[in-house]
């Protein structure tokens, strides 16, 4: 069965610091993979996502993530970040079936 | 519409009661799905409707919840009978045919069961 695992509860971190949040995926078929994020209070919005081509996938807000198919990972990285990036982040994939699968959920802790 | 659509956005029921919640995809969308957020948690798959293709139940929780979806276009999400463990945040996405454009989602339905 499909599966997206975040391996990472919560994450604490300062303020232009860089952070990884990570993901694994397990799936025997074509993978699409997504990272969202939902600030409190609010929505679902669409970071990134990796369809095909290139591994490196840059999104909105200076993410960006890499989909590494040896290590069935597809890790969020920002270089600097920001007590504005403060927010619960997750990981979700979809094979050719379309469900869309999501992690667990990682909280990012921006600290001044 | 414009964006994934969903109503109430706010519902407190009695224990025991039955809850309808409503979604309508973007127009054009032939996938639509069904999620639950319980407060600090993930997201939960519930429902999958793919067009005309039978939908995946498969995260449906008990038999006190179905969902329909009538053609391309608006669901509902019954909950039967409520309970406390129901009180959740709960989400609707659609998605193009293809997938290619990412998935969609309303605001949520945040249902309250006291």
């Amino acid at each position: 069965a499909q599966s997206v695992t975040q391996l990472d509860s919560q994450v604490p971190v300062f303020e232009e610091a860089p952070v990884e949040l990570r993901c694994n995926y397990s799936s025997s078929v074509s993978v699409y993979l997504f990272w969202y994020v939902q600030y409190p209070n609010q929505g679902l919005q669409l970071l990134l996502k990796y369809l095909s081509g290139s591994t490196l996938v840059k999104g909105i807000n200076g993410f960006e993530a890499e989909f590494n198919k040896s290590q069935t990972s597809f890790h969020l990285r920002k270089p600097s970040v920001h007590i504005s990036d403060t927010a619960e982040y997750f990981c979700a994939g979809t094979s050719n079936t379309g469900k869309l699968i999501f992690g667990q959920g990682t909280t990012l802790q921006v600290k001044p | 519409g414009a964006g994934v659509s969903q109503s109430p956005s706010n519902k407190v029921t009695e224990k025991g009661k039955d809850v309808e919640l409503r979604c309508d995809p973007i127009s054009g969308h032939t996938a639509l799905y069904w999620y639950r957020q319980r407060l600090g948690q993930g997201l939960e798959f519930l429902i999958y409707f793919q067009g005309n293709s039978a939908p995946d139940k498969s995260g449906l929780p008990s038999d006190r919840f179905s969902a329909e979806r009538t053609g391309e276009s608006v669901s509902t999400l019954t909950i039967q009978r409520t309970q406390q463990e129901d009180s959740a945040v709960y989400l609707c996405a659609s998605t193009a045919p293809q997938r290619t454009y990412g998935y969609t989602f309303g605001s949520g339905t945040r249902l309250t069961v006291v």
